[in-house]
C-alpha cells in the first residue's frame, strides 16, 4: 500500500510558467513536508520544506502549500526555467522514527 | 558544512558475491539511512540507523546488511549479489532535532554492477 503518492508522473511545462506538483498521504502522524529535487546523475537535495503549523512557505521561485484536512501538499515552482527541469521527490516524516515516506517522483522538463 | 563520501563509486561484482559499500560523514548527524535508486525510478530504503550502534530495517532490507560501529560510518553488505541489483545505492545522514528527521544530506552514491 503506498502511502504517499506523487502527481503527475512527468511535466512539461514552458519556460515562465508555473509548474504545479502535487503530493498526497494517508498517514495524519507525518508532521514534516519536504520537497526534494534531483539533478540528472547527481544526488537528490532538499529544495524546501514545511510543518504544518503553516499552510503556506515561500523561497524565492518556490512555494510549498499545504492541506491538512485534504492530507495533501503541493510544490509551486513560478516562472519555470529549464535550469529547473528534474526529478521532484515529497518524503515526508513518519512521527519521531526519522524514517522519510518518499513519492516516486514527478520527472520536470522545462522547455525554453 | 560537511560532506558525506560513499566509496566505492563504482562497484563491480559477480552474481552470489559478497559486497559491501561504505559511507563516512563529518557533519556529526545522528541518524544514517542507505538507499537504493534504480534507473528512472525513486528512492527504496535500505537500513537506517538513528545512533551508532543501532539499526532499523527498511523496506528492502532482505539480502542485505549493515553495520554501524561509529557515528561517522555506516556500511551496507550485499550478501549475494543478484543481477537485479544493479543500481545506485545512496547514503545520507540527517540530524534529529525534537525527534524527528531533519535535512537529509547525501552522498555522491555507489554504481554496483552485477556480471
Amino acid at each position: 500500500q503506498q502511502q504517499v503518492r506523487q502527481s503527475p508522473q512527468s511535466l512539461t511545462v514552458w519556460e515562465g510558467e508555473t509548474a504545479i506538483l502535487n503530493c498526497s498521504y494517508e498517514d495524519s502522524t507525518f508532521d514534516y513536508f519536504p520537497w526534494y529535487h534531483q539533478f540528472p546523475g547527481e544526488s537528490p537535495a532538499l529544495l524546501i520544506a514545511i510543518r504544518p503549523v503553516s499552510n503556506k512557505k515561500e523561497d524565492g521561485r518556490f512555494t510549498i502549500f499545504f492541506n491538512k484536512r485534504e492530507k495533501k501538499f503541493s510544490l509551486h515552482i513560478a516562472d519555470s526555467q529549464p535550469g529547473d527541469s528534474a526529478t521532484y521527490f515529497c518524503a515526508p516524516n513518519v512521527g519521531d522514527n526519522s524514517k522519510l515516506i518518499w513519492g516516486l517522483g514527478t520527472s520536470l522538463v522545462v522547455n525554453p | 558544512g560537511g560532506i558525506i563520501t560513499q566509496t566505492p563509486k563504482f562497484l563491480i561484482g559477480q552474481e552470489g558475491q559478497k559486497l559491501t559499500l561504505k559511507c563516512q560523514q563529518n557533519f556529526n548527524h545522528d541518524t544514517m539511512y542507505w538507499y537504493r535508486q534504480d534507473s528512472g525510478k525513486g528512492l527504496r530504503l535500505i537500513y537506517y540507523s538513528i545512533t551508532e550502534n543501532d539499526l532499523q530495517k527498511g523496506d528492502l532490507s532482505e539480502g542485505y546488511d549493515a553495520s554501524r560501529e561509529k557515528k561517522s560510518s555506516f556500511s551496507l553488505t550485499v550478501t549475494s549479489a543478484q543481477k537485479n541489483e544493479m543500481a545506485v545505492f545512496l547514503c545520507a545522514s540527517s540530524n534529529r532535532l525534537g525527534g524527528h528527521a531533519e535535512t537529509l544530506y547525501f552522498g555522491s552514491g555507489t554504481r554496483l554492477t552485477v556480471l
